[in-house]
């Protein structure tokens, strides 16, 4: 099966722009789940969509948001970009929930540098 | 909500020693606690997990064990090898509706040849 893949690989933006990263899940896995790492801060969850439905959120402002489609691709969309913004966002993947104690597999991220 | 520390920051070990990381968590109700391993520039991956039913999990030459009465669970590494450098993240869940993965901040673990 093919791994979980992000797009894109690498972003630059600058201050109060938006941006949107994809995600798409391993086949079959109904749970996407997403997290940004930035040095020291290890990986911080944002939040994780089920079936089309966010399950849970993070402690992040509501500049985060994203969704998830019927084929379990997932989107996220950050708005008006700030310099604390630049970061790695992972995305994960999991057959169910995460609420069971599932195997996360991981995507290779997306780079945002915010300028 | 979930809080999850790991001590030390950075592990330096010599090739062929054992090496032990710690993790302590807050929420009592949590069932579920993977380790993940990144190497430089990679993705994360499980390398082991344990749930709160079994006390200790072995696989090769690693294992993972878990106190849940003082709500810590550790990582245990033997025999070093360079490829083990990496950050290792330990994490905790719940289950239920309202669960999440809450991970630590990682540990750098290198490992001289």
């Amino acid at each position: 099966k093919a791994g979980v893949t992000q797009t894109p690989r690498y972003l630059i933006k600058t201050r109060g722009q938006q941006v949107t990263l994809s995600c798409s899940p391993i086949s079959g896995h109904r749970s996407v789940s997403w997290y940004q790492q930035t040095p020291g801060q290890g990986l911080q969850f944002l939040f994780e969509y089920f079936s089309e439905t966010q399950r849970n959120k993070g402690n992040f402002p509501g500049r985060f948001s994203g969704r998830q489609f019927s084929n379990s691709r997932s989107e996220m969309n950050v708005s008006t970009l700030e310099l604390g913004d630049s970061a790695l966002y992972l995305c994960a993947s999991s057959l169910w929930s995460t609420s069971g104690g599932n195997e996360q597999f991981f995507g290779p991220g997306t780079r945002l540098t915010v300028l | 909500g979930e809080n999850v520390e790991q001590h030390p920051s950075t592990l330096s070990v010599q090739e062929g020693d054992s090496a032990v990381i710690k993790c302590t968590y807050s929420d009592s109700a949590s069932n579920y606690f993977p380790w993940y391993k990144q190497e430089l520039g990679k993705r994360p991956q499980l390398i082991i997990d344990i749930r709160s039913n079994v006390g200790e999990k072995k696989d090769q030459r690693i294992a993972v064990t878990l106190n849940k009465t003082a709500k810590h669970f550790s990582l245990h590494i033997t025999e070093t090898q360079p490829e083990d450098s990496a950050v290792y993240f330990c994490a905790a869940s719940t289950a239920g509706a309202n669960s999440k993965l809450t991970f630590g901040k990682g540990i750098t673990l290198s490992v001289r040849p």
